[in-house]
């Protein structure tokens, strides 16, 4: 496609429920990130892929939160048991190298737990 | 840890003039920045991004300097348009990751 594209846009969950956020890059992107973005707040980093290695999930705030890209294309967050402050706007961004190039956004999801 | 600031949380504007949004960041060892622009519901924008060996970058409308020597970075939009108000991030690259800072509101009064 001609961006990056997330699905779904909205996703309400009930407390104790389960998400998976999916990300489709820009085709032949090799990076791609997935960012945490609260309200009034600038992007926080959740994890870093290669191709498909997870080569960082520093950011990734409890082990309730787990991200894959299998085939180095399409990833998926996935949030288990989803908590209230796990509302946010969660954004996924490619790129073309595998470091210091640019960096393009999606839209992102945003999920409200209630 | 690093950080990423932004002197200014809001800056207005009057339609036409110049903007100048400044940016603060800690981590010497950075070596490539990106300033993005995000509205309302919608995902970061790329504008423009500089290396650590240039000083100054150019786009349309849009001119990043980068001051090594006290880690500052700013974005100047010429003749500023109603459509550029929205919230500018500044993102610094070290390691796997972008740290973006909080951002400026830019409003622009026609």
């Amino acid at each position: 496609g001609a961006g990056v594209s997330q699905s779904p846009r909205y996703k309400v969950a009930k407390r104790g429920q389960d998400v998976a956020l999916r990300c489709d890059p820009i085709s032949g992107h090799v990076s791609l990130f997935w960012y945490q973005q609260a309200l009034g707040q600038g992007p926080e980093f959740l994890t870093y892929f290669q191709n498909e290695a997870q080569l960082d999930k520093s950011g990734l705030p409890s082990d309730r939160f787990f991200a894959e890209r299998p085939e180095g294309s399409v990833s998926t967050l996935k949030i288990q048991r989803t908590q209230q402050e796990d509302s946010a706007v969660y954004l996924c961004a490619s790129s073309r190298g595998s470091m210091n190039t640019e960096a393009f956004f999606g839209q992102g999801t945003r999920l409200t737990v209630v | 840890g690093e950080s990423v600031g932004l002197h200014l949380p809001t800056l207005s504007v009057q339609e036409g003039d110049n903007s100048i949004i400044n940016c603060a960041y800690s981590n010497s060892a950075s070596d490539y920045f990106i300033w993005y622009k995000q509205e309302s519901g919608k995902g970061p924008q790329f504008i423009i991004d500089i290396r650590s060996n240039m000083d100054k970058r150019q786009g349309q409308r849009v001119t990043v300097l980068l001051n090594k020597t006290v880690k500052h970075l700013s974005l100047q939009i010429a003749a500023t348009q109603p459509g550029d108000s929205a919230v500018y991030f500044c993102a610094e690259n070290t390691g796997n990751q972008f740290y973006f800072g909080t951002g400026t509101s830019l409003t622009v009064i026609p």
